[in-house]
């Protein structure tokens, strides 16, 4: 079983919907959850970070984190063309010198 | 907005020959990391810096790699021998006290 999975899509939704991103992991260890979003041939920009369980809203974005599930999710409200990228969940288990383990990343096209 | 910045932005070099990139972390972080992005796979974990020496490091980041802080701004990756395999994105990324990291845009090693 991978240490982390998701999804890779692609996914493509109408402008204005609300996006649902997944993450599946089986480490029990994990306590710190991000999410970041990558354009074409760029490096991963944060969006959201948050440590063990419960929700955390930013703006259009929402994270929740089920470690009794081991599930984490992302959503997107109000989606634009703008938020068209690569999203990709990363997780690590310590705070320190942290090694993160990343997903797949999930592609997302929105559409206009 | 303090950001993680990497050179060259691409590298084209020989199989066998020795490559060094570049990172300048964020300016008050004190955690580094070296990720790298295969085409087409997930970001993998290289290696983690903390005061001066190796935290952590991956099963990639064998005896042909190596990090180094030569001043208190640069950090760098070199890989002594290059293989094809080594064609990938690579990251550098900072953190403060451990927590959420900061990538910077990455830097494309070709090996030919």
């Amino acid at each position: 079983q991978k240490e982390v999975e998701q999804d890779p899509g692609p996914l493509s939704v109408p402008e204005g919907a609300i996006v649902s991103l997944n993450c599946t992991y089986s480490n029990s260890a994990f306590q710190y959850f991000m999410w970041y979003r990558q354009y074409s041939r760029k490096g991963p920009e944060l969006l959201m970070y948050t440590y063990s369980s419960g929700n955390k809203e930013d703006g259009r974005f929402t994270a929740q984190v089920d470690k009794s599930s081991k599930y984490i999710s992302l959503f997107i409200r109000d989606s634009q063309p703008s938020d068209s990228a690569t999203y990709l969940c990363a997780m690590s288990a310590t705070q320190g010198a942290q090694k993160l383990v990343f997903g797949q990343g999930t592609r997302l096209t929105i559409n206009p | 907005e303090p950001e993680v910045t990497q050179t060259p932005s691409h590298q084209v070099t020989q199989m066998g020959q020795e490559v060094i990139l570049r990172c300048v972390p964020i300016s008050n972080h004190l955690y580094f990391y070296w990720y790298r992005q295969i085409l087409g796979q997930k970001v993998e974990f290289l290696v983690s810096f903390y005061n001066n020496e190796i935290s952590e490091k991956s099963e990639i980041f064998d005896d042909q790699f190596s990090v180094e802080r030569p001043d208190g701004s640069n950090f760098t990756l070199k890989i002594r021998s290059t293989k094809l395999e080594d064609s990938a994105m690579y990251f550098c990324a900072s953190s403060v006290g451990g927590r959420a990291q900061f990538f910077g845009p990455g830097t494309r090693l070709t090996v030919l």
